[in-house]
């Protein structure tokens, strides 16, 4: 079955530690986003990818990056986790082919990140 | 002032039951597209149901369906049938018309929705 896949389903990492979490789509979707959700909150776009365009949401820390290396995976890459980016991950393909206002958001399982 | 209101933070129903979930939004864009998606304890968020603003039938998807009520800018979810495993957190988004290089979702707070035996 196509699907959103992310890996490590649980990650913990050290406060300042370096950490990256991947997804990959097996959807051939061409727009790749990602996610932020804390506790009981709706999740918070972080950026997304558009073909190999990037476009970072205005008010994402500069601690957050991504790569987008081909089509079928994109990285999170937090460079110096804190505390209060202990969140769940969340990544997600759309397919713009699709007609504009129905094009769906498909997500991958998430990843939980602990910071100690 | 907030594009998706869900103004139910928990819900309870008993099985085989139907519930709704409220979901209220705020545009001024005549082309929009509402979703709901389910969000079991494991943190997956999985797509249930679209409806377009043009759209002149409410949504279904089996157990679920859209009532939409345009003018009082309305989208709530009915599950029929509730089942012990529709027990998730349920989030309303939006998507406003195309502005940019992809559009995006707006989400409401979510209903967090228990079903009983």
């Amino acid at each position: 079955d196509a699907m959103v896949i992310q890996n490590p389903r649980y990650q913990v990492t050290q406060f300042g530690k370096p950490v990256t979490l991947s997804c990959s789509q097996t959807l051939n979707h061409n727009v790749m986003y990602w996610y932020q959700q804390k506790s009981s909150q709706a999740p918070k776009l972080l950026f997304h990818y558009y073909d190999k365009d990037f476009n970072n949401e205005a008010d994402t820390p500069d601690n957050f990056q991504s790569r987008r290396p081909n089509t079928s995976f994109c990285f999170l890459d937090i460079r110096s986790p804190g505390l209060g980016d202990a969140a769940m991950y969340l990544c997600a393909t759309s397919a713009t082919d699709t007609t504009i206002l129905r094009e769906t958001q498909y997500f991958g399982p998430g990843t939980r990140l602990l910071v100690l | 002032a907030q594009k998706i209101t869900q103004t139910q933070p928990g819900m309870f129903v008993q099985e085989k039951e139907a519930v709704t979930l409220d979901c209220t939004y705020d545009t001024s864009d005549p082309s929009y597209g509402l979703f709901w998606y389910k969000q079991p304890s494991s943190g997956e968020m999985i797509f249930l149901i679209y409806q377009g603003s043009y759209d002149q039938q409410n949504a279904t998807e089996g157990r679920y369906s859209l009532n939409f009520q345009k003018a009082r800018k309305s989208a709530n979810l009915v599950i029929s049938a509730s089942q012990l495993g529709d027990s998730a957190m349920y989030f309303c988004a939006m998507r406003e018309a195309y502005t940019g290089t992809a559009s995006k979702l707006t989400f409401g707070t979510g209903t967090r929705l228990q079903v009983t035996l």
